[in-house]
């Protein structure tokens, strides 16, 4: 099945940018999704990407994909207090199922 | 934009005993429907995953009899966990979409279950 790495923690100061990098295995994904969760709480929908794409930029948030390595990575501009939460990378295969990385966690200082 | 909601969003149960957590599509019809569990800290499993009017598909190693799912009509499914245990405690989670190629999928805000 699809394998997911995140890494696990990310600290970065107000205003500068936060990249969130993401690996997977299974070339035949299609759409590729970043979720955000705060504590507590079920998963935002942040953005997402089409396997045929390199890169798609929505606001703040860009997202980048390596389509040859299974790279994928959300840079997020002017990163915010707000923007700390749990991160998670989701390349969905086959019947719309998702596979989630472990999540990394930004921490956002002032 | 398209809401899920769950219910409860906390329950605690005796060691034993069954409890029902619903997930509803508010303002969608939802043919597919996804149940997922998250232990702390950790990524989200997908457990299975339920068609209107049909059986639920359950990932390997899920007891299908533990994790009752019933999904009877495009706004509502259901997930009992049967006689619980301690170890069945968790945050569950679930999402539904629109259709089997509809690319988004809605979450729930997720129901944390305690079983002591």
């Amino acid at each position: 099945g699809e394998d997911v790495e995140q890494s696990l923690f990310l600290s970065v100061r107000e205003g500068d940018s936060s990249v969130i990098n993401c690996t997977y295995t299974d070339s035949s994904s299609t759409y590729l999704y970043w979720y955000k969760q705060e504590p507590g709480a079920g998963l935002q929908l942040l953005t997402y990407i089409f396997s045929n794409m390199d890169m798609k930029q929505d606001q703040r948030l860009t997202v980048l994909l390596n389509k040859k390595d299974k790279h994928l990575s959300l840079r997020i501009a002017d990163t915010q207090t707000g923007d700390s939460a749990i991160y998670f990378c989701a390349p969905r295969a086959a019947g719309n199922k998702l596979t989630f990385g472990g999540g990394t966690r930004v921490l956002v200082k002032p | 934009g398209a809401v899920v909601s769950q219910h409860p969003s906390r329950v605690i149960c005796k060691s034993g005993t069954s409890v029902k957590i619903e997930c509803r599509s508010l303002d969608f019809q939802a043919t597919t429907m996804f149940w997922y569990r998250q232990f702390p800290k950790k990524s989200l499993m997908l457990m299975a995953t339920s068609n209107e009017g049909s059986k639920a598909t359950y990932e390997q190693g899920v007891e299908k009899d533990k994790f009752l799912i019933n999904h009877a009509s495009l706004t509502l499914s259901t997930l009992t966990v049967t006689s619980a245990h301690p170890e069945d405690s968790s945050f569950y989670i679930c999402s539904a979409a629109s259709g089997q190629n509809s690319y988004e999928q809605y979450f729930g805000p997720g129901t944390r279950l305690t079983v002591t």
